[in-house]
């Protein structure tokens, strides 16, 4: 499986933007990018998925490499609530295993106020 | 509301007794899975359904037994439960497999095996 690789950590002040990275070196041409966050004493939660162009929604925005080899999340003004922590995942969309997201472990986002 | 429950929220019980844990959706979603989380290893899938009558292992499987035998329930039974199945576990579902649909998550179940 194409594997992701995420910072440990990392901290952002309440209202400010916020960029979330992920590499992916060994991504195919089918696998979408796909980004889950966990609040606290919850379940995944999805925020956003792309394949090659950039996309945006009402979470956040995903800005995807030309060579797709890495992409970003962006949360446009971090507030408390967007602490959490945040997995970057490649969805195989061939294959038994379709539709198996494979969790790493995730960069934890810390908002100061 | 577009959801997933779990029944129990939390549960603990003894080694050797037989449990379920229920998942159920409202979504008429096809696919359904189990992850279990445990600190330092994140989540990893456990079982997960294509459809109904429909099961496959995930990479965790051993000790786990589940079944499809309605679209909208995908239960997780543990028929000898062992200490080393304390964890928290999260079902899931989305509409089907294949296509880069979201997945719904429940709020999760702990179960503790003493």
């Amino acid at each position: 499986d194409a594997k992701t690789t995420q910072p440990n950590s990392m901290e952002s002040n309440e209202e400010e933007p916020v960029h979330l990275p992920c590499n992916h070196s060994t991504i195919s041409g089918t696998d979408y990018i796909h980004w889950y966050r966990q609040l606290p004493s919850q379940g995944p939660e999805y925020v956003i998925h792309g394949l090659t162009s950039n996309v945006n929604n009402r979470m956040a925005s995903l800005a995807i490499a030309e060579d797709r080899k890495s992409s970003t999340l962006i949360l446009h003004r971090a507030t408390l609530r967007d602490a959490a922590v945040y997995y970057c995942i490649l969805l195989q969309n061939y294959g038994g295993s379709q539709g198996n997201l494979i969790f790493g472990k995730g960069t934890k986002l810390s908002v100061k106020p | 509301e577009a959801q997933v429950t779990q029944n129990p929220r939390y549960l603990i019980t003894v080694t050797g007794k037989k449990l379920t844990v229920t998942c159920s959706q409202n979504m008429n979603h096809e696919y359904m899975s189990w992850y279990r989380q445990d600190p330092g290893l994140g989540l990893r899938q456990i079982y997960y359904s294509m459809n109904v009558e429909v099961t496959d292992k995930g990479d965790v499987p051993e000790g786990y037994k589940v079944s499809r035998k309605e679209k909208r329930n995908f239960p997780l039974i543990l028929e000898s439960p062992s200490p080393n199945q304390t964890s928290l576990y999260f079902c899931a579902s989305r509409i089907r497999t294949g296509g880069p649909y979201e997945q719904y998550f429940g709020p999760g179940t702990r179960l503790t095996v003493t």
